[in-house]
């Protein structure tokens, strides 16, 4: 069973623009939740998204947003870019059954730079 | 920024040795899980345990949920080369609390004895 894949997995882009990422979460899965990664704060929780609506959101500016689509695949966008924003961004898929026990598989990452 | 004190933040390992690394919370988490981030890579997925006081192992890995709910321990046994990298805890509250919201410790980087 091929695993959660992330594209692109390397971007760099200015201040000021906006930038598109692409997660497959891993097939049958129907959550996809993202996760910022950064040296300073470490691995932080944006939101997750099930059956294409959100579900769950974390502490993030509107500024981060994302979709999902029926297929389960998602997109998250990120506007207006600031050089805080430079990060791995990661992608985890899960059945999206609301238990303990869903376990999230994550991809490998699209490491974003902003210059 | 994280809510769960994993320590150490590194450590040497030599091949062969025993290693353990363990995480801390003030609030109760209902599922404890233990993931491994290779460089370029996402983190694997390595135990999960999903009630107070389980011992769970897997290959040469132990880990441990706390009887409080508020901790978990990882051990490695007889450490090879391949277990260098970054080991991370993570906790899930109920559902209802937080959906499957993962919180995270800060990791532990583990690097080879010169």
């Amino acid at each position: 069973k091929a695993g959660v894949t992330q594209t692109p997995r390397y971007l760099i882009k200015t201040r000021g623009q906006q930038v598109t990422l692409s997660c497959s979460p891993i097939s049958g899965h129907r959550s996809v939740s993202w996760y910022q990664q950064t040296p300073g704060q470490g691995l932080q929780f944006l939101f997750e998204y099930f059956s294409e609506t959100q579900r769950n959101k974390g502490n993030f500016p509107g500024r981060f947003s994302g979709r999902q689509f029926s297929n389960s695949r998602s997109e998250m966008n990120v506007s207006t870019l600031e050089l805080g924003d430079s990060a791995l961004y990661l992608c985890a898929s899960s059945s999206g059954g609301q238990g303990i026990s869903d376990t999230q598989y994550f991809g490998p990452g699209t490491r974003l730079t902003v210059l | 920024g994280q809510q769960l004190n994993q320590s150490p933040q590194s450590m040497f390992i030599q091949e062969g040795e025993d290693v353990s690394m363990n995480c801390t919370s003030s609030s109760i988490f209902n599922t404890w899980l233990w993931y491994k981030q290779d460089p370029g890579e996402g983190p694997v997925l390595l135990i999960a345990l999903y009630k107070a006081g389980e011992l769970t192992s897997n290959g040469r890995l132990t880990a441990q949920f706390g009887i409080t709910r508020k901790d978990s321990f990882l051990n490695i046994s007889a450490s090879i080369p391949s277990d260098v990298g970054i080991y991370f805890c993570a906790g899930q509250r109920s559902w209802e609390a937080a959906g499957n919201k993962l919180t995270f410790g800060g990791g532990t980087r583990v690097l080879v004895k010169p």
